[in-house]
């Protein structure tokens, strides 16, 4: 399978866990894209990479989400003393090119805080 | 503010029947607008864009500077086209991020 990747598929955790997703995009992809998507929502953007630099992160809904793509290939996304507010689906997206190219999405992580 | 609404959560309608998922957009620059689909169990996907302007599974749709609105039709739904289709806006410049709007459900029933 050579499209956009994301692990775990499903996470459940307790009110104040430290939690960690995963995303691999397609390999000769620049741009890396997360968002978040919440019941009856459309997804909403949160950070974007172009190679390995963070180019946008005020969208970020707070300070204890972050989010790294260090070699420029896979990125994470933590979230730090989750709340229940963060049960959603994150999901990854990656493009070729900058600006406005298609965007190929991974299966996204559900997350649950309990 | 960009913003970009799609006014029903759910369109139901039967098989041969036609089509129109409504978008409508806030942007204060030039748009590009993409429709996106998510068949059950699957991942979302690009059906298409404006700037293509082709035809993907019979669906088109047309940038209406005019009335802010890019809606997604179709002459004759299919069983198969039963899924959630979310209307997106790319944000200016080379940032190329997506503004979704809240999704149609389209069922089409037999």
């Amino acid at each position: 399978d050579t499209g956009v990747s994301q692990d775990p598929r499903h996470k459940i955790t307790k009110r104040g866990q430290n939690v960690t997703f995963r995303c691999d995009p397609i390999s000769e992809h620049n741009r890396l894209y997360w968002y978040r998507q919440t019941l009856g929502q459309g997804p909403e953007f949160l950070t974007y990479f172009q190679n390995e630099a963070q180019l946008e992160k005020s969208r970020l809904l707070s300070d204890r989400f972050s989010a790294e793509r260090p070699k420029g290939s896979f990125s994470t996304l933590e979230i730090q003393r989750t709340e229940q507010g963060d049960s959603a689906m994150y999901l990854c997206a990656s493009s070729l090119a900058p600006g406005r190219d298609e965007q190929f999405f991974g299966p996204g992580t559900r997350l649950t805080v309990l | 503010a960009q913003r970009v609404t799609q006014p029903e959560k759910l369109l139901s309608v039967f098989k041969g029947a036609p089509v129109e998922l409504k978008c409508n957009y806030s942007y204060s620059g030039s748009p590009e607008l993409f429709w996106y689909v998510q068949y059950s169990r699957q991942r979302l996907q690009l059906l298409l864009r404006h700037i293509s302007r082709e035809s993907i599974k019979g669906f088109t749709a047309d940038l209406n500077k005019g009335e802010t609105s890019f809606h997604l039709k179709k002459p004759f739904a299919q069983e198969e086209d039963s899924a959630m289709y979310y209307c997106a806006l790319s944000e200016g410049g080379s940032q190329g991020n997506l503004i979704f709007g809240k999704g149609t459900k389209l069922s089409v029933k037999p």
